[in-house]
């Protein structure tokens, strides 16, 4: 079975410092990872999935198989970044579809 | 992108009651609609996968009898909490995923329900 570890439940940083929101993953196969992020009474929205190898408003992620990693990362933190922010894991097969969440990091962006 | 609402936004109930939450997809057809349940602060744990036109799969330790989930149409899926019990209380989320695609869903606004 899969499983996702987002070992911070809060992060706090000021407006400027570099971010990085962790998240582990387990699971046997090749794996679909994203990022959703949830804004204070919003509905979750994906913010990024590493295949695209995107980066959305400044926020880069990049999937390291040997640490079963996908760490998010921003180098300059704004107060608009503060939010809930889910790691995600789509394990395709029978599975396909189905999203298996971590926990969630509240991050707050102080002035 | 891809619009997903709920009704009711929140809903209050008695115990033993039964709820129906709608979740409509507006502009795309969903084939697959996903509900899950979140708690304060916690992660989303699916309940179940609904496609439509065919039976809903549920997620282990759901139990199908108390949460009914119909989806008639590519763009309304609903869940019945029914026999509703205050433990039952929770924000219940719904997503919508297009036809072909693999990996991208949309989400709803939730629904918060309280059961006295």
């Amino acid at each position: 079975a899969q499983r996702v570890t987002q070992p911070e439940k809060l992060l706090s940083v000021f407006k400027g410092a570099p971010v990085e929101l962790k998240c582990n993953y387990s699971y046997s196969g090749s794996p679909e990872l994203f990022w959703y992020v949830q804004y204070s009474r919003q509905r979750l929205q994906l913010l990024l999935r590493h295949i695209s190898r995107e980066s959305i408003k400044g926020f880069t992620a990049d999937l390291n198989k040997g640490e079963t990693s996908f760490h998010l990362k921003k180098p300059f933190a704004q107060e608009e970044d503060s939010a809930m922010y889910y790691c995600a894991l789509n394990a395709g097969g029978t599975s396909y579809g189905k999203l298996t969440f971590g926990q969630g990091t509240i991050l707050t962006v102080h002035p | 992108g891809a619009v997903v609402s709920q009704h009711p936004s929140w809903v209050i109930c008695k115990s033993g009651t039964s709820v129906k939450i709608e979740c409509r997809s507006l502009d795309f057809q969903a084939t697959t609609m996903f509900w899950y349940r979140q708690f304060p602060k916690q992660s989303l744990m699916l309940m179940a996968t609904s496609n439509e036109g065919s039976k809903a799969t549920y997620e282990q330790g759901v139990e199908k009898d108390k949460f009914l989930i119909n989806h008639a149409s590519l763009t309304l899926s609903t869940l019945t909490v029914t026999s509703a019990h205050p433990e039952d209380s929770s924000f219940y989320i719904c997503s919508g995923k297009l036809a072909g695609v693999r990996f991208e869903q949309f989400f709803g606004p939730g629904t918060r329900l309280t059961v006295l």
